[in-house]
């Protein structure tokens, strides 16, 4: 049982640089989320698609692109990386109607930006 | 915007029971209250949820004020494989910023 997959699962990029973290879930679940954790933040929302085809920004969306390829994957961009992104990212996806169902985690990409 | 707060930290005898404490001060009347729990070094997991009632599964059991201002998740015996951070969240959005949880042998 896959669930939700990530990669990758570490990263280090220089100031500028840009990337993209990948997200999978075989669940068929039509919600997946991206969220950043920071030491005493908690977890924050960043950008949400409540199905194929439809994305939302979240608390802290500034600096982050995203796109829903299909129902299955869903990618998170830094187009110039900057320190302050420095974070655990986590991928999550959720079955029903956003809020409702509970959310399946990835196992994170930890990405440090110097 | 949905706020939601938690203690620090908590601490817990072994095989005593635990009661985490949340408040939803902005809760929404169609607002599902979470709780899921993170172990070191991965993703945070499920534990459970409820949007009025008292809920109960094999993991734990949810308490939820009438007002929905506040909700109280409850391990009945806590083991050493219960220390983890525990997350409580009212819409998805907002994530409280979680009570570290330890048991003491």
């Amino acid at each position: 049982n896959a669930g939700v997959t990530q990669t990758p699962k570490f990263q280090v990029l220089k100031t500028g640089q840009s990337m993209t973290l990948q997200c999978a879930q075989d669940m068929n679940h039509n919600s997946m989320y991206w969220y950043r954790q920071d030491p005493g933040m908690g977890l924050r929302l960043i950008y949400y698609s409540a199905s194929e085809g439809t994305t939302d920004k979240g608390e802290v969306p500034n600096g982050y692109n995203v796109s829903r390829l299909n129902k299955r994957e869903f990618s998170l961009r830094l187009e110039s990386a900057a320190p302050s992104q420095t974070s655990v990212y986590f991928c999550a996806s959720s079955g029903g109607h956003h809020g409702n169902e509970k959310l399946f985690f990835g196992s994170g990409t930890q990405l440090s930006v110097l | 915007d949905a706020k939601t707060t938690q203690p620090n930290s908590m601490e817990s005898n072994e095989e005593e029971p635990v009661h985490l404490p949340c408040n939803h001060s902005t809760i929404s009347g169609t607002d599902y209250i979470h709780w899921y729990r993170q172990l070191p070094s991965q993703g945070p997991e499920y534990v459970i949820h409820g949007l009025t009632s008292n809920v109960n599964n094999r993991m734990a059991s949810l308490a939820i004020a009438e007002d929905r201002k506040s909700s109280t998740l409850i391990l009945h015996r806590a083991t050493l494989r219960d220390a983890a951070v525990y997350y409580c969240t009212s819409n998805q959005f907002y994530f409280g910023t979680g009570t570290s949880l330890t048991v003491i042998p």
